[in-house]
């Protein structure tokens, strides 16, 4: 079975750093391409970045570049989503989710992660 | 950018009823639109891809259809297990957007 399963929920003061992480199972994990999805409380989603394991080729959403880092570890099948100085405005939930074409980094979501949620709370 | 927009962004509606959620895209997308459905405290779930494929487990109920700019998500008969937020998404153009979402419940 093809699955997703990030880390558990986090706790964090403003100014800290965070590292959450996306651990693939069930299929060739640097043959595809893991995005990250951001959702606010009470909103909609938005699609933050995505990166493949294979070659480390990252992109960005302009709204979230040089606000959060994508990494991969494929020794380890993961994929993580860092920040270096949270904000009170980076609670949210958090997705990950894997194209379901190989190689393709654009095309529809399937499957997702369960979600870690982030607080950011002084 | 490509702006998407989703109308209504409510609706209620009685068990067996045909439901309709249209989405729009600012530009021409071609066919590259996705449906994803999102129950509440719950991941999102692919049901439609390329604006009218039925992803493999998902009921008949469900179907899409459109392109170019104007797309249409139905499901032909609510069931309860259907309250949910409906998403479409584009991937097009980067970066690939959702739409704002249609929270649909029963009446």
């Amino acid at each position: 079975e093809v699955q997703l399963v990030q880390s558990g929920a986090e706790v964090k003061k403003p100014g800290e750093s965070l590292k959450i992480s996306c651990k693939g199972s069930g299929y060739s994990f640097t043959s595809y391409w893991i995005g990250w999805v951001r959702q606010m409380p009470g909103k909609g989603l938005e699609w933050m970045g995505i990166i493949y394991p294979g070659d480390s080729d990252t992109r960005y959403s302009p709204s979230f570049q040089g606000q959060v880092t994508i990494s991969a570890d494929k020794s380890i099948s993961t994929a993580y989503l860092q920040w270096s100085s949270l904000k009170a405005s980076d609670t949210a939930m958090y997705y990950c989710a894997r194209p379901s074409l190989a190689g393709q980094p654009y095309n529809w979501f399937d499957p997702w992660g369960q979600g870690t949620l982030v607080t950011v709370s002084s | 950018d490509i702006q998407m927009t989703q109308s209504p962004s409510s609706l209620s509606a009685s068990v067996g009823d045909r439901v309709t959620i249209t989405c729009q895209a600012s530009q021409d997308i071609s066919n590259y639109l996705n449906w994803y459905q999102q129950k509440p405290g719950k991941a999102p779930k692919l049901l439609i891809y390329d604006a009218s494929n039925l992803e493999t487990g998902v009921p008949s109920r469900f179907s899409g259809s459109g392109s170019g700019t104007d797309f249409t998500f139905t499901i032909s008969s609510l069931q309860p297990e259907d309250i949910a937020t409906y998403y479409c998404q584009q991937y097009d153009n980067l970066p690939p957007k959702f739409g704002p979402g249609t929270k649909v419940d029963i009446k």
